[in-house]
């Protein structure tokens, strides 16, 4: 089983939906990410928790939000996407910010 | 702000040639990572460099840290098809991970 699983793999919304993407982690790590990448601009941090009762600010956490429901799982909304909001979604995980970020397969999100 | 360039951005070779990638900056990191990324995938880890100087070998990968740790380069000797991937580099500093943009490497068999 991986260590790191993210659902759905691949949704399509329309415009002011509002869509929650989930990730679960095996590996007993504190510290977990999300991450968007886009063609051309590589990957950006959205938020990142060091533990359940700490979350933080990445790069470009506008229109989005996000829940630490326990060590192993953290979820990432977006209240009503929109078009700019498509990319390819990455949960990731680590124990220390040096240590090796074990990454999800990724969920691709088409907004319409 | 980028503070990662990573160069080339695009990068088509025969198989067996060999290859230097780059990831710059103008700021000090307290390590370096590379990552390698297939398509569908997410990145995995390749090797972090820590001390300025540092070279590491990964079979034919050869990754090293500059002298003040501002900059890395990853070299592959006699490429293979199954190289072929996009290559990240991501920064450490004050408890923040950068990454970079990513080299895309294609190795024509």
């Amino acid at each position: 089983d991986a260590d790191v699983t993210q659902t759905p793999r691949n949704r399509i919304t329309k415009t002011g939906k509002r869509i929650m993407l989930e990730c679960s982690q095996t590996k007993g790590h504190d510290r977990m990410y999300w991450y968007r990448q886009d063609p051309g601009l590589g990957l950006r941090l959205i938020y990142y928790s060091f533990d359940v009762k700490d979350i933080n600010k990445g790069e470009i956490s506008d229109g989005y939000s996000v829940s630490r429901q326990a060590q192993a799982k953290f979820s990432l909304s977006l209240e009503s996407a929109i078009p700019n909001q498509t990319a390819l979604y990455f949960c990731a995980t680590g124990r220390e910010v040096t240590d090796t970020q074990y990454f999800g397969p990724g969920t691709r999100l088409t907004v319409l | 702000t980028q503070l990662l360039e990573q160069s080339p951005q695009f990068l088509s070779i025969q198989e067996g040639e060999n290859l230097t990638v780059y990831c710059n900056s103008s700021s000090v990191f307290s390590s370096l990572q590379w990552y390698r990324q297939e398509p569908g995938e997410g990145p995995v880890l390749l090797v972090t460099v820590v001390t300025g100087g540092e070279v590491k070998k990964l079979k034919r990968l050869t990754f090293q840290f500059g002298d003040a740790r501002k900059d890395s380069s990853l070299h592959i000797t006699a490429a293979q098809p199954g190289d072929t991937g996009l290559y990240l580099c991501a920064g450490h500093r004050d408890d923040k991970i950068i990454f970079g943009k990513g080299t895309r490497l294609h190795i024509l068999p």
